[in-house]
């Protein structure tokens, strides 16, 4: 069975820092990987989506890595802001019909 | 062009009560799905559907049905809310692999 795991639970940092969040999941055979943002009391929006075929994907100030061998993923968030406060989450996919297994999601907080 | 909508946003239920889930998307999506989050549990698949008149079990299915009669719509249903259902329910449809998130229901069974 599938799973994702994201350390450390809470993330706080000051304004301006470069910033790494990790992924890790158990089985090396995904079909692909999404990350997540969740702001408080609202749904999920997609950030990036790597497909098992690639090895990063990369929006703005965002930089998603994907490395199969390791099962591990990481979210590169550029010169961090207070508007990057939220919790994020990562999810991978093992076939094309699969469902998506979720982490438990890191809530990071950027002090102004 | 809305995406994905639910109603209600808030819910609060007596344990025994029965009410359904309006999950709405406008994309045209095929696959649609109900999960639940919960502290500490993280989010969890209840059920899916791939298609118009499709549905299927999720993870954690046991106490809700669905109905999938149009592409569009989603429906979740509580026969017999019990405490345990207290959760946030959230939406999605899927379209070439990334999925769409509805803001969520909140619901609170006493």
């Amino acid at each position: 069975k599938q799973e994702v795991t994201q350390i450390p639970a809470a993330l706080s940092v000051p304004e301006g820092e470069n910033l790494v969040l990790n992924c890790s999941f158990t089985d090396s055979a995904i079909y692909n990987l999404q990350w997540f943002r969740q702001d408080p009391g609202k749904g999920l929006t997609s950030l990036l989506l790597i497909q098992s075929s690639q090895r990063e994907q990369t929006s703005g100030r965002l930089n998603a890595s994907l490395d199969k061998s390791s099962g591990r993923s990481t979210l590169y968030i550029a010169a961090s802001q207070p508007g990057d406060s939220a919790t994020y989450l990562c999810a991978v996919k093992a076939g094309a019909n699969s469902k998506l297994t979720f982490g438990k999601g890191i809530t990071l907080s950027v002090r102004p | 062009n809305a995406g994905v909508t639910q109603t209600p946003k808030f819910r609060v239920l007596k344990t025994g009560q029965s009410m359904t889930l309006l999950c709405a998307q406008d994309m045209n999506h095929e696959y649609m799905y109900w999960y639940r989050q919960d502290p500490g549990m993280g989010l969890r698949l209840i059920h899916y559907s791939v298609g118009e008149g499709t549905t299927a079990k999720g993870e954690v299915p046991d106490g809700y049905n669905v109905s999938r009669l149009k592409k569009q719509n989603f429906l979740l249903g509580l026969e017999s809310a019990a405490p345990s259902q207290t959760s946030v329910y959230f939406c999605a449809s899927t379209q070439l692999d990334t999925q769409y998130f509805g803001p969520g229901t909140r619901l609170t069974v006493l």
